[in-house]
This record gives structure tokens, C-alpha cells and sequence, in this order.
């Protein structure tokens, strides 16, 4: 059974770095494309971006520029960085795993992690 | 912010019909590509519900479907039960910012 888990700080301090790290257990890091998405009140879902193991990645253009996705094989780990933080990045923050469960069709996300409260707060 | 525009509230009796519309444009639905849809029970993280425009995954009761058509698509529960309250999100993709996610919508029996 796949696992996912986020872990990190739940505090980041405006103008600085979220640090988040998804530990992906019960399958191979590298059998898949890992995303991240974030849930606040206001926009509701959104979509960060997505990440292989050998580095392809493509992010949200919303986005772009501040984050970075990364795989450690190793460690079985996502991270996400995302730089300049503000009030506004406040939010759940969810990695999961991009699956098709069709040839052809385009990927959904399944299953997700239980996902990590980071605030955005000095 | 959320590219796919859904009723904020959808509400019923049991045993009643309710669908939850999901609209898009010609650069994400409109364009072709699958809609997926999620269910969520705050503050669990959301589930898969359906695939690719209707397909339901095990566990998902036959008295739920979905379809797409043009640059919408929708989602129907029939029989309407307790157990289907949450909050329901369409998700599909955009040529011009990627993976999109509806703006939600909570079902009430």
C-alpha cells in the first residue's frame, strides 16, 4: 500500500524559505511523477507542481520562479522549497502521487498524504 | 486561483438527486482533456471519486456518475444518503497553467 507523509516546519516567517519533505513508502520513488498541491480558505486547491526522479519537472506559472521540486532516491523523499514566502502561501500543503489508471488518459492524483498546515507568520 | 468555476453549495433529502456542475473553457475542458473528480471529508485529504470523465473507482456506489461535454462537465448522486456529504472538487488540466482544480462544492443531506 502506498503511503505518503509530509513533514517540515509549520512556521515560516515572511520573506523566507518553506522547506517541506514527502516521504513516499510501499512503492518505488522512481516508478512515478510526485506532485505537490496546496488547500487554503480562500483559492481552495492548488496545484504546485510536479516532480520525476530524474529531475523533469513543471511547475504552476503562479508559482514559478520561487518554487523548486527535488527527489531523493535514497531517502525515498520529495521536497518542496518555496522561496520569499508571504502571508498569502499560507495553506495545507499535500504531496501526492500522479497515477493513470488508463492508457492514454490524463493522470489524477491518488493517494495523497494527510498533508501539513504551514503559516506564513512573523 | 481555481480555472473551474462549481456551485458553492449543492443540498438534498435523502433519496434525492443532486448534481454538481463543473465549467471550464476552451483552454482546459473545452480542449479535451479528462476531468477527474475528488471527494473530501475536512480535514482528511481529498480521494479520487471518479476518473476520466466517469469512471468509478472501487468502493464509489453505482448511484454516482459523471460526464463531460463541451467545456463542462458534471457530477450525479442519486439516492441520496448521510454518507455522501463533503465537499466536492473537479479537477482537470489547462494549456496555459497546468493542472486546474474546481472551486469546490458541499453536498448536504
Amino acid at each position: 500500500q502506498v503511503h505518503l507523509q509530509e513533514s517540515g516546519p509549520g512556521l515560516v516567517k515572511p520573506s523566507e524559505t518553506l522547506s517541506l519533505t514527502c516521504h513516499v513508502s510501499g512503492v518505488s520513488i522512481t516508478s512515478h511523477y510526485w506532485t505537490w498541491i496546496r488547500q487554503t480558505p480562500g483559492k481552495g486547491l492548488e496545484w504546485i507542481g510536479y516532480i520525476y526522479y530524474s529531475g523533469t519537472s513543471k511547475y504552476n506559472p503562479s508559482v514559478r520562479g520561487r518554487v523548486t521540486l527535488s527527489v531523493d532516491t535514497s531517502k525515498s523523499e520529495v521536497s518542496l522549497k518555496l522561496n520569499s514566502v508571504t502571508t498569502a502561501d499560507t495553506a495545507v500543503y499535500y504531496c501526492a502521487r500522479e497515477t493513470s489508471a488508463i492508457t492514454g488518459s490524463m493522470v489524477y492524483f491518488e493517494p495523497w498524504g494527510p498533508g501539513i498546515l504551514v503559516t506564513v507568520s512573523s | 486561483q481555481s480555472v473551474l468555476t462549481q456551485p458553492p453549495a449543492v443540498s438534498g433529502a435523502p433519496g434525492q438527486r443532486v448534481t454538481i456542475s463543473c465549467a471550464g473553457n476552451i483552454s482546459n475542458i473545452g480542449a479535451g482533456y479528462d476531468v477527474h473528480w475528488y471527494k473530501q471529508l475536512p480535514p482528511t485529504a481529498p480521494q479520487i471519486f471518479i476518473y476520466v470523465n466517469n469512471h468509478r473507482p472501487s468502493g464509489v456506489p453505482d448511484r454516482v456518475s459523471a460526464s463531460k461535454s463541451g467545456t463542462s462537465a458534471s457530477l450525479a448522486i442519486s439516492g441520496l444518503q448521510v454518507e455522501d456529504e463533503g465537499d466536492y472538487y473537479c479537477q482537470s488540466y489547462d494549456s496555459l497553467s497546468g493542472y486546474v482544480f474546481g472551486t469546490g462544492t458541499t453536498v448536504t443531506v
